[in-house]
């Protein structure tokens, strides 16, 4: 299985704690990217990362969210002292590349985590 | 950043109806994705378009991209229930149009 993951697929937290999400690209990806999606509505983006950089996270509210992608290791996006607005489904994407478009660019999904907060 | 507008919002048809879905934006792309999300799932990609007037067919889907490069659209043929679910366009610059739902009924 080369497709991407996420876990956990669902995520719990009460308002003030931590959510933690994960993401491991298909193998050979090196382009990360996590999108927010609330219930009825479209993917809205939030970051894009390679190896060890943050290459644009315009979409990435300025406090309380970060994401890291590792040398080693999964992609991680963080959300500290979650509130109920957080609640949403978090989607993460890998791609080959990314230049001037095209199938290098494709991006593949994985199945998203619903972070829940109560 | 490059909006994409899509439309209709919301469609619902009768099997074996054909539909026409558009994604439009002012700006100009170097390729545009398709992708159908199904619920609780994510996207999956359907076909990426890179040149200008290019048709694409995958069974009953037929996207077309302008000859400008700033709209698709995707033509369904004898729409089946299976084809339920929400239809997202992306553009190269990683932003997603806010799709169009569609309800296939038996």
């Amino acid at each position: 299985n080369a497709g991407v993951m996420q876990n956990p697929r669902h995520l719990v937290r009460r308002r003030g704690q931590e959510a933690r999400l994960r993401c491991s690209p298909m193998k050979g990806h090196s382009h990360v990217y996590w999108y927010r999606q609330l219930p009825e509505e479209g993917l809205k983006f939030m970051v894009y990362l390679q190896k060890e950089n943050i290459i644009d996270e315009s979409g990435m509210p300025k406090e309380r969210f970060s994401a890291e992608f590792p040398k080693e290791g999964p992609s991680i996006l963080r959300i500290q002292q979650v509130v109920r607005g957080d609640s949403a489904a978090y989607f993460c994407a890998s791609s080959l590349s990314y230049g001037t478009g095209g199938f290098a660019y494709e991006q593949y999904f994985g199945p998203g985590t619903r972070l829940t907060v109560t | 950043t490059q909006l994409l507008e899509q439309s209709p919002q919301f469609l619902s048809i009768q099997e074996g109806e054909n539909l026409t879905v558009y994604c439009n934006s002012s700006s100009v792309f170097s390729s545009l994705q398709w992708y159908r999300q199904e619920p609780g799932e994510g996207p999956v990609l359907l076909v990426t378009v890179v040149t200008g007037g290019e048709v694409k067919k995958l069974k009953r889907l037929t996207f077309q991209f302008g000859d400008a490069r700033k709209d698709s659209s995707l033509h369904i043929t004898a729409a089946q229930t299976g084809d339920t679910g929400l239809y997202l366009c992306a553009g190269d610059d990683m932003r997603f149009g806010a799709g169009t739902r569609l309800t296939v009924k038996p």
